[in-house]
């Protein structure tokens, strides 16, 4: 089976914080994609990754950076983090043709 | 753009009814449909994959089912139960490089 996992479930940090959202498949997917959840909102993209060292933007980039050094793992990076960001984070990965696409848990962030 | 729509946001059924769960989207060319299961505060399982060139998918109690000339997808779920409750998302894979557009829902309540 496919395993997307991500570093915490339940975060809480403090506003102006930089913080680190961490996810690992092993599955060998090349394409890697950050989202947020919020109430009424729906699932937004913030990032995604089609390989090693590429990013593309999403829907709602902004406040967000990425990191992808190995094909395994993708890193969501909140360079200073504000209330506005408090959200649920999903971490999914799929194959190169976005074949049947696999999420991780989510990481519920709270930023105060 | 595509557009994806979920109607009803919400439904109740009592245990034991069939019962119906619909997807629009407004953009005929797609590559793949797939819909998921979310339990409260979790992340997205997937359910039922399908493919442009396939009418539909069937899992145990769940067929999913794939019209794009109408740019609707239906999912059925037969002789409901209480495990039944969760939130039912669907999302459209469009061809070329470009992520999953998603609906935000219909979160289903099955009454014991």
């Amino acid at each position: 089976d496919v395993k997307v996992t991500q570093s915490s479930r339940y975060l809480v940090k403090r506003t102006g914080e930089k913080v680190f959202l961490e996810c690992v498949q092993d599955m060998d997917h090349e394409n890697m994609f950050w989202y947020r959840q919020d109430p009424g909102l729906g699932l937004r993209l913030i990032y995604f990754s089609y390989d090693v060292k590429m990013k593309e933007k999403g829907d709602i980039p902004e406040g967000y950076s990425v990191s992808r050094e190995k094909k395994e793992r993708f890193s969501l990076i909140l360079e200073s983090a504000s209330t506005n960001q408090t959200s649920m984070y999903l971490c999914a990965s799929s194959t190169l043709t976005f074949y049947e696409q696999y999420f991780g848990p989510g990481t519920r962030l709270t930023v105060t | 753009k595509q557009e994806v729509t979920q109607i009803p946001a919400a439904l109740s059924v009592p245990e034991g009814e069939n019962l119906v769960l619909n997807c629009s989207f407004t953009d005929s060319a797609i590559y793949n449909l797939q819909w998921f299961r979310q339990d409260p505060g979790k992340g997205l399982t997937s359910l039922l994959l399908i493919q442009s060139s396939q009418r539909e998918q069937t899992s145990g109690r769940l067929n999913a089912s794939l019209d794009k000339s109408s740019g609707r997808s239906t999912l059925y779920i037969a002789a409901s139960q209480p495990g039944d409750s969760a939130t039912y998302l669907c999302a459209v894979g469009t061809s070329g490089n470009t992520p999953l557009v998603f609906g935000k829902g219909t979160r289903l309540s099955v009454i014991a």
